[in-house]
C-alpha cells in the first residue's frame, strides 16, 4: 500500500497550458505539503495545509493554486505554465503534534514545460 | 530565518568504508527535530534517521548514526560499512516542533564505489 501517492509521475506540456497534479495519503495525517525540487536538487516548501486549511504559502506565484477537498487529498493546479516551472514536485504528509512527527513523501512528479 | 547548510556538495568513498556527511543549521528555536533524508536515483525521498533536539542521546538506525551537537548547531550523519545501495543524494532537514514546515539543506551527492 502506497502511503503518499501522487499522479502523474511525469508531465510534459507546452508553455501557457494549465495542468494539475493530484496527491492522496492513506496515513490518516492531518497535514499535507507541496515541495518543489529545482534542477540543482534544492527542495523548497510551497504550501502546507492542515485539516484542509492553508497554513503556509511561501511566496508562490498565484498561478499555483492548491486545493484540499479533504484532509487526505491535496491537489496542485498550475495555470499558464512557464519554462521556469519545470521541476520535480513532491507531495508529503505528516501528523503534527505527535512525538514521532516526520514527513512522508510521495514519489514526485517531474514536470517539463517546453 | 531558519537555514540548513551542507558544506559538502559531493563525496565519494569505497564500499565498506565509513563516511560522515556534515550539516549545520541556524535557529533560535529550542524545541525542534532534525532529519536526514536519502534520495536515490529513483527520486523517492526516504527518511534515514530522525533526532529530537531535547534528546541528548544520538539517534542510530543500523549502519546510520548521527552526531548531534546542539550548542554548535551541528548534525552530522555517519554511514558505517557503506554499501553500493547507499549511493544517493542526502539531505539534512530541520523542523521546529509543530511548525508544519521542513527546511532542507542543499544536499550532498554521495557515491559509493565498488
Amino acid at each position: 500500500d502506497t502511503a503518499v501517492s501522487q499522479t502523474p509521475k511525469y508531465l510534459v506540456t507546452q508553455m501557457g497550458n494549465d495542468k494539475s497534479i493530484k496527491c492522496e495519503q492513506n496515513l490518516g495525517h492531518d497535514t499535507m505539503y507541496w515541495y518543489k525540487q529545482d534542477s540543482k536538487k534544492f527542495l523548497k516548501i510551497m504550501f502546507s495545509y492542515n485539516n484542509k486549511e492553508l497554513i503556509i504559502n511561501e511566496t508562490v506565484p498565484n498561478r499555483f493554486s492548491p486545493k484540499s477537498p479533504d484532509k487526505a487529498h491535496l491537489n496542485l493546479h498550475i495555470n499558464s505554465l512557464e519554462l521556469g516551472d519545470s521541476a520535480v514536485y513532491f507531495c508529503a504528509s505528516s501528523q503534527v503534534g505527535t512525538d514521532n512527527e516526520k514527513l512522508f513523501f510521495g514519489s514526485g512528479t517531474q514536470l517539463s514545460v517546453l | 530565518a531558519q537555514t540548513v547548510t551542507q558544506s559538502q556538495p559531493e563525496m565519494s568513498v569505497q564500499e565498506a568504508e565509513t563516511v560522515t556527511l556534515s550539516c549545520t543549521y541556524d535557529t533560535s528555536e529550542n524545541n525542534y527535530y532534525l532529519f536526514w533524508y536519502k534520495q536515490p536515483p529513483s527520486r523517492q525521498m526516504i527518511l534515514v534517521i530522525r533526532q529530537e533536539a531535547y534528546k541528548q542521546q544520538n539517534a542510530t538506525e543500523n549502519r546510520f548514526s548521527v552526531n548531534f551537537q546542539k550548542a554548535a548547531k551541528s548534525f552530522s550523519l555517519k554511514i558505517s560499512d557503506s554499501q553500493l545501495g547507499d549511493t544517493a543524494m542526502y539531505f539534512c532537514a530541520f523542523m521546529p516542533k509543530g511548525a508544519q514546515k521542513l527546511v532542507f539543506g542543499q544536499g550532498t551527492r554521495l557515491t559509493i564505489n565498488p
